[in-house]
């Protein structure tokens, strides 16, 4: 079992619903980090969570610690929030020397 | 934010020929790291660049098939040796900022092709 597991791994949706994309790990954390891929592959990095909640446009990131739970919602959805959105885990540990446990990604596509 | 800029973007290479993939940051950063995803998968680092140091490559990764140099606090180039169709992926250039070290910045990538 990975250690940072998401779901669903590949969603499709209609322009304008609202999207939630899950993440559990089962390690603990400092910090939880939701990215952004691109069809081309370069990542940029949405958000880091280490409590509560987070927003940002139309994006937003919610973390339970308690739960070892997070999640990315897209509100108003648009074809080009269409991605590859994974989540990965900063370990506890000496800081800046932690290395990222990736979740496997989710591949959304928003449909016009 | 920290700006990373890599290059090439994309190559197309022969089996048996290197390819060094450079990677710029905007600022100077103390680590810096390689991580590959092979298609359909997650990434996975491949060594960590610190400046002054050698790179400690993870399991599965050795120095004569990924050479990495770190001769400043903005610059480190990656070289993928003697490849074959296997190493076809795309590689990512990563650096965190000494004053922000939970945030992690990304480069664009470059995606190989190895025939």
């Amino acid at each position: 079992k990975n250690e940072v597991e998401q779901s669903p791994q590949n969603l499709t949706a209609q322009e304008g619903e609202f999207i939630t994309i899950n993440c559990s790990y089962s390690v603990g954390i400092s910090a939880l980090h939701w990215l952004q891929q691109h069809p081309g592959g370069g990542i940029v990095s949405l958000f880091m969570l280490s409590s509560g909640k987070k927003k940002h446009g139309r994006l937003i990131a919610t973390i339970n610690i308690q739960e070892k739970h997070s999640s990315l919602h897209i509100t108003a959805s648009h074809p080009r929030d269409s991605a590859v959105y994974i989540c990965a885990a900063t370990p506890p540990g000496i800081q800046g020397a932690q290395k990222l446990v990736f979740g496997q990604g989710t591949r959304l596509t928003i449909n016009p | 934010s920290a700006v990373i800029s890599q290059k090439p973007s994309r190559d197309i290479c022969q089996r048996g020929t290197s390819l060094t993939i450079q990677c710029q940051v905007d600022s100077q950063v103390t680590m810096m790291f390689w991580y590959r995803q092979q298609p359909g998968q997650s990434l996975t680092l491949i060594a960590t660049a610190n400046q002054g140091s050698e790179a400690t490559y993870e399991s599965g990764f050795v120095i004569d098939k990924f050479p990495i140099s770190r001769p400043n606090l903005t610059f480190s180039t990656l070289t993928v040796s003697n490849m074959s169709p296997e190493d076809s992926s795309i590689y990512l250039c990563s650096a965190r900022r000494d004053r922000a070290p939970d945030t992690q910045y990304f480069g664009p990538g470059t995606r190989l092709t190895v025939l």
